[in-house]
């Protein structure tokens, strides 16, 4: 069966410092991935998206990167957090663009900038 | 564009009631209709899903019933449990891409 994984679980960082979050699918080969965020009390943002190796795809411009280095992996990444990077971040995969089988999340990371 | 609207939160009701959260959506072809449910600091977990018109999706007691004629996919449960308490989203995906709702928050008292 296929699984996702995402870490670290929390994660307190003061402002300035560098980010880096991981995220790994198991059990599924060229998965679609997604990395979200979800600010206290409001809804999901999509962040970027990778439809394969190498390949992504960002939703709105901000002080965060992605990249997929791996089929599997899909890292996100800032040189210098902000305040405003706080937040809950998601990782998904999906088989297809989600319209059969919709999206899988990760248990998703508490990032809380200082 | 393609869009969905759900509900305002929050809402609080009491074990055993009745729950009806609302959810329309906007799409230009036949989208797949999904609601996802949010526990107290995990991630999202697929509750139910619906793929075409008509299409009842249902899972642990939910239940939603995708209605063109109305762009309606409004999550039901007919006796809510103090574990139910958790947010919902419900979502559209045409084919190219997702879109969620803003999430409602059900709160369930014993």
């Amino acid at each position: 069966s296929q699984t996702i994984h995402q870490w670290p679980a929390t994660l307190v960082q003061p402002v300035g410092s560098p980010l880096s979050l991981e995220c790994t699918v198991e059990g599924t080969s060229n998965p679609n991935l997604y990395w979200y965020r979800q600010a206290a009390g409001r809804g999901l943002q999509l962040l970027f998206y990778s439809v394969g190796i190498g390949q992504i795809s960002s939703e709105v411009p901000q002080n965060l990167s992605a990249s997929r280095p791996q089929d599997r992996q899909f890292i996100l990444s800032s040189k210098k957090l902000l305040l405003s990077d706080s937040g809950f971040y998601l990782c998904a995969w999906s088989k297809d663009r989600g319209e059969n089988y919709g999206y899988t999340f990760g248990s998703g990371t508490r990032l809380t900038v200082v | 564009g393609d869009s969905v609207t759900q509900m305002e939160g929050p809402v609080t009701l009491s074990e055993e009631a009745f729950l009806t959260i609302n959810c329309t959506y906007t799409a230009t072809g036949y989208p797949s209709l999904f609601w996802y449910v949010q526990y107290p600091g995990e991630g999202l977990q697929l509750l139910l899903k619906a793929t075409k018109a008509d299409d009842k999706g249902s899972n642990k007691g939910f239940e939603a019933t995708y209605r063109k004629e109305t762009t309606s996919f409004h999550l039901e449960k007919g006796s809510v449990q103090v574990s139910d308490s958790a947010v919902y989203f419900c979502a559209l995906s045409p084919g190219n891409q997702f879109y969620f709702g803003t999430g409602t928050s059900l709160t369930v008292i014993p």
